[in-house]
């Protein structure tokens, strides 16, 4: 167990719907990270959050976003899903900076039907 | 910019050989640190190494090394007599404080298959 929390594990839903990916970091860590990764794309850094503020954005479409909780969990929202949405979707967190790598969750599975 | 390539797609291996992972990196920044991180069939990216631009000692644990020479930008991992629990993909990965280390790139990744 990495310390990072990612749920669900797994996640069937249609094209047009929404959904949210929740992930909570290892404990004392304040930043949390988003990628995607895909068969095509490899792993895309989507979005960074420090200490409930929006720190870096990546390769984020205007369909997704994301946020930061006080209790520093965070979520990241999916709408108007598209099949090319399918991925797994991985949730990192690190203490302050990225300096000694990241702790990567087990990530959540979307499909996109 | 900053960008790693990990020009070896597919590794097959029979199990026992030694095989060696290429990484090549590119970044304007004199202050970086490299990563690599192992993903096994289970999907979950495991950390493995940290190394920053400063150290280029070669680091080895147990039946991994790694080697890292900034004059090539090459961060290169090998793994010796290898063993079919080493089958996964392994990423390559960079941060540097130009970008405050807000964002690790990931190479594309090497699939690697040891045959028993």
């Amino acid at each position: 167990d990495s310390g990072v929390t990612q749920t669900p594990k797994h996640l069937i839903t249609a094209t047009g719907q929404r959904v949210t990916l929740r992930c909570s970091p290892r404990s004392g860590d304040l930043s949390v990270y988003w990628y995607q990764q895909s068969l095509d794309q490899g792993l895309q850094f989507l979005i960074q959050y420090y200490n409930g503020e929006e720190r870096a954005k990546g390769n984020i479409l205007e369909r997704f976003s994301a946020q930061q909780f006080p209790d520093l969990h965070s979520e990241l929202n999916l709408s108007s899903l598209e099949l090319g949405d399918s991925a797994l979707y991985f949730c990192a967190s690190s203490q302050r900076t990225g300096d000694y790598g990241y702790t990567f969750g087990s990530g959540t599975r979307l499909t996109v039907v | 910019a900053q960008k790693v390539t990990q020009a070896q797609t597919e590794i097959s291996v029979v199990e026992k050989e030694d095989v060696t992972l290429d990484c090549v990196y590119e970044t304007r920044d004199t202050t970086y640190y490299l990563f690599w991180y192992k993903q096994p069939p289970s999907g979950e990216l495991v950390f493995l190494i940290r190394r920053n631009s400063f150290d280029e000692q070669n680091e080895i644990s147990g039946r991994y090394s790694w080697n890292f020479q900034k004059s090539t930008s090459s961060f290169n991992f090998t793994i010796t007599a290898s063993q079919v629990v080493d089958s996964a993909v392994y990423f390559c990965a960079l941060s540097s404080r130009l970008y405050n280390n807000n964002d690790m790139r990931f190479g594309a990744g090497t699939r690697l298959t040891v045959k028993p």
